[in-house]
């Protein structure tokens, strides 16, 4: 197994262009979740899924947007980037019968 | 909503000591207290996780303190080693709210 794992691991914007984020996962996750890391900070909730179908807005949902379309992939939009977007984002998931979530490796954005 | 407070932010040992983290949450309601432990350039990786009924849990060096009275919990690493370094993020939910609120973190360095 993968486990979680997200695409790209670095990309850089400019200021208004869009782009999106995939996180993937094969342990058959029924949640999945999208955190931004910023320093200092800890790790602060974005959006999140219950299921295929279904999203929810977390902390900080401004200026995202998210799909699971597929239980297996949770998408992170950003339509019209700022540099106030510019961090390390994390996607989780986790299973309906356990409270444990598990992270994939980041993708860092940097938006100029 | 639920806020987790974390000290402190940076914790140096020498290698074999003893390094304990604290937390404090907000939320009477939450029920699970998960640690993470992030190197640099990965996710954070689960290390040892807590739930409302239990007061202690211990996994080889590491172990886990719950006070609900107090809402506060402590993360307890004993024989240190150098690759104990990492930033630690606790980290608190509830069944209900599924979603994780964490702690700023904590850099640990072990000296060897």
């Amino acid at each position: 197994n993968a486990g979680v794992t997200q695409t790209p691991k670095f990309r850089v914007l400019k200021t208004g262009q869009s782009m999106t984020l995939l996180c993937a996962q094969d342990m058959n996750h029924e949640y999945m979740y999208w955190y931004r890391q910023d320093p200092g900070m800890g790790l602060r909730l974005i959006h999140y899924s219950v299921g295929e179908g279904t999203t929810a807005k977390g902390e900080v949902p401004d200026g995202y947007n998210v799909s699971r379309l597929k239980k297996q992939n949770f998408l992170l939009g950003l339509e019209s980037a700022a540099p106030s977007q510019t961090s390390v984002y994390f996607c989780a998931g986790g299973t309906s019968g356990e409270d444990t979530q598990y992270f994939g490796p980041g993708t860092r954005l940097t938006v100029l | 909503g639920e806020n987790v407070e974390q000290h402190p932010s940076t914790l140096s040992v020498q290698e074999g000591d003893s390094a304990v983290i604290k937390c404090t949450y907000s939320d009477s309601a939450s029920n699970y207290f998960p640690w993470y432990k992030q190197e640099l350039g990965k996710g954070p990786q689960l290390i040892i996780d807590i739930r409302s009924n239990v007061g202690e849990k211990k996994d080889q060096r590491i172990a886990v303190t719950l006070n609900k009275t107090a809402k506060h919990f402590s993360l307890h690493i004993t024989e240190t080693q150098p690759e104990d370094s990492a930033v630690y993020f606790c980290a608190a939910s509830n069944t209900g709210r599924r979603a994780l609120t964490f702690g700023s973190g904590t850099r640990l360095q072990v000296q060897p």
